[in-house]
Formats: structure tokens, sequence, C-alpha cells
């Protein structure tokens, strides 16, 4: 168990940049969970995954936003023309199963100047 | 989702039990109680989750009010590496739809040496 894998651990860009985010759960894991953190707030959910199947989106998913599992193993989180309110901690997690508990990767801290 | 409500920040010393409550008043039977915790730098970390009866586990104690009402997570000698922003949720039951976890704004604890 190596634990919930997330890269890169920072990102810089400019604004109107697109950027990618990769997230490798836990192996064999099934549910996989991204979320969004801003200083001083509690991780805010964005979407998540059941093997390959994008079962859930929040309202916070704008367009710009956009998430696959394209094999049901490792998930990536791309935001298309990053605005400045976009900079963020971005986590991942998985799960095994429902009602399991989540483990978190250590996120992405990602700066839009 | 049913709501939870934390003091912002507690203080402890070194070696001294700890306890840290939460109310959740609008609790429904099938709401699990879960606590995480986040270190500086680091994505959420579970420490115990349970429904009506107490729960020990080698991180931490969870004590259950007999209306659910409210629990209290207990550390049994707070370390400094115990100094982090702790998170109570409800998380239901039901599988499938509510699979994920809403976060609050957490306690902030700090532990003096």
């Amino acid at each position: 168990d190596t634990g919930v894998s997330q890269d890169p651990r920072h990102k810089i860009t400019k604004r109107g940049q697109n950027v990618t985010f990769r997230c490798d759960p836990i192996s064999e894991h099934n549910r996989l969970y991204w979320y969004r953190q801003t200083l001083g707030q509690g991780p805010e959910f964005l979407t998540y995954f059941q093997n390959e199947a994008q079962l859930e989106k929040s309202r916070l998913l704008s367009d710009r936003f956009s998430a696959e599992r394209p094999k049901g193993s490792f998930s990536t989180l791309e935001i298309q023309r990053t605005e400045q309110g976009d900079s963020a901690m971005y986590l991942c997690a998985s799960s095994p199963w429902d009602n399991e508990k989540l483990f978190f990767g250590s996120g992405t801290q990602l700066s839009v100047l | 989702d049913a709501k939870t409500t934390q003091p912002n920040s507690m203080e402890s010393n070194e070696e001294e039990p700890v306890h840290l409550p939460c109310n959740h008043s609008t609790i429904s039977g099938t709401d699990y109680i879960h606590w995480y915790r986040q270190l500086p730098s680091q994505g959420p970390e579970y420490v115990i989750h349970g429904l009506t009866s107490n729960v020990n586990n080698r991180m931490a104690s969870l004590a259950i009010a007999e209306d659910r009402k409210s629990s209290t997570l207990i550390l049994h000698r707070a370390t400094l590496r115990d100094a982090a922003v702790y998170y109570c949720i409800l998380r239901p039951q039901v599988t499938g739809a509510n699979s994920k976890l809403t976060f609050g704004k957490g306690i902030t604890l700090s532990v003096r040496p």
C-alpha cells in the first residue's frame, strides 16, 4: 500500500493557461474523489468516480473543469483557461467501497498568476 | 447534508488528554459520525467513525451522546504531532448517491509543549 499519489505537488501557471493534474489511487480502490481546498476552509467536493464512471459532479465544477478516469485506475483533472480564483489545493482521495474510509493524497497546490 | 458545528480552535498541553466536541443536532438515524484530521501541508487523514456506540482505536476514542446529537473525539495523550485541523463529518449509511464526505471548517488544535 503506497498511498494515494498526486502529481505534480505544485503548479504555477499564468491566467488563461490549461493545467492537468494526475491522481493515482491505492491499487484496487474503485472509488476516486476530487476535492478543492482554499486557505482556511475545509475541502470542497468536486466529483467522484466509481471505476471509470463519473457518478456525481458538484456545481463547483464549471465547464472549464473536466475529470476523467479512463480505465478505472488513475484519474486526471483538467482546468482550461485558468483564472486566479482557481488557485487552491486540489486533493484526490480513494476508497475501496462505499462507506469505507477515504484515503487522501497530499494534493496539488495550484497558483494562478 | 446534515450539518455539524465545531468550535474554531482549541489549545492543549502536551501529554494531556484532549476532548474535541462536535454538535450535530439534525443527525438522522442512518448517519455515521466520521472524524478526519489534516496536518499542515497534508491531505486529510481518517481518524475514527461510529454510529451509536463509543468507539476506540489506536489513534483516538469517539464518545457519542445517547441522543446522538453530539459527539466528542478524545485524544488520550496529546503530542505535538497531533496539532492539526480536526473535522467532524456526518456520512449517510445509504450507498451510492451519498458517497462523498462534506467537510466544514473543522477545529484547529494547537498543542503546547
